[in-house]
C-alpha cells in the first residue's frame, strides 16, 4: 500500500535561515510527488511537482524539491525563510492510479 | 469563477441529518475528487469522478456516504444520517485527469454535527 511520511509535524526556522521539510514515500512503481502548501483559511496550492525528467523541481515562492529515488525522498527546501511562508505543508503521492496519498502535514512557523 | 469553489463554507447541523456538500470543479476539468480532511491530518481520499462517473469510490467510508456528478461537472456529496465523526472539512479538487496532472482545491466545506 501507498504511503507517505512527513518527519517533524512541527518545524520552526528564523527568518532567513534555510527551511528544510521532510517528506519520504513508499511505492512500488516511479510516482509523481507534489508538495501543497496550505495558509490559514485557504485551500491547497500547489507549490511544485515531479513527474518524469530532472530529479531537482523548483516552485513557486523559492522552493524547491530533489526526488531521490533511492531514498524514497522528495525533501522540500528554500535557502530563506521569510514570515510570509508560514504555513501548513503537504507531500503527496499519485502512483499509476488516481489516488493521492497525502502525509500529515508540516506546520512550518517562521521565528523573526 | 476561475478556480474550484465549494458550498456552503460552513455547515453545522445535528446527529442523525442529511447533508448536501456541493462542488464546482474548474470549467474543463474531467477528473474530480473529494477528500476529508481532519484537524492535524492530511486530505484523506474519498471518491474520485472520471466524467459522469465514479472511476474510484474506495475511500468513502461507508454507506452513509454517496457522491454523484450528474453532468460530468458539478458534483455534490451526500451523507445521510450524520454521526459526530463526520466533522471535518470536505475538500474538492479538479483536475485535466492525466497522469502527472496537479489537483487544484476548493477552500473546502466544513462540516460540524453536534
Amino acid at each position: 500500500a501507498q504511503s507517505v511520511t512527513q518527519l517533524g509535524s512541527h518545524v520552526s526556522v528564523s527568518e532567513g535561515a534555510l527551511v528544510l521539510l521532510r517528506c519520504n514515500y513508499s511505492s512500488s512503481v516511479p510516482p509523481y510527488l507534489f508538495w501543497y502548501v496550505q495558509y490559514p483559511n485557504q485551500g491547497l496550492q500547489l507549490l511544485l511537482k515531479y513527474t518524469t525528467g530532472a530529479t531537482l523541481v523548483k516552485g513557486i515562492n523559492g522552493f524547491e524539491a530533489e526526488f531521490k529515488k533511492s531514498e524514497t525522498s522528495f525533501h522540500l527546501t528554500k535557502p530563506s525563510a521569510h514570515m510570509s511562508d508560514a504555513a501548513e505543508y503537504f507531500c503527496a503521492v499519485r502512483e499509476t492510479g488516481n489516488q493521492f496519498y497525502f502525509g500529515t502535514g508540516t506546520s512550518l512557523t517562521v521565528i523573526p | 469563477g476561475a478556480g474550484v469553489s465549494q458550498t456552503p463554507s460552513n455547515k453545522v447541523t445535528e446527529k442523525g441529518k442529511y447533508v448536501e456538500l456541493r462542488c464546482d470543479p474548474i470549467s474543463g476539468h474531467t477528473a474530480l475528487y473529494w477528500y476529508r480532511q481532519s484537524l492535524g491530518q492530511g486530505p484523506e481520499f474519498l471518491i474520485y469522478f472520471q466524467g459522469t462517473g465514479a472511476a474510484d469510490d474506495s475511500g468513502l467510508p461507508n454507506d452513509r456516504f454517496f457522491a454523484v456528478r450528474p453532468e460530468g461537472s458539478v458534483s455534490t456529496l451526500k451523507i445521510q444520517r450524520t454521526e459526530r465523526g463526520d466533522s471535518a472539512v470536505y475538500l474538492c479538487a479538479s483536475s485535466l485527469g492525466l497522469a502527472g496532472n496537479e489537483q487544484f482545491f476548493g477552500p473546502g466545506t466544513r462540516l460540524t454535527v453536534l
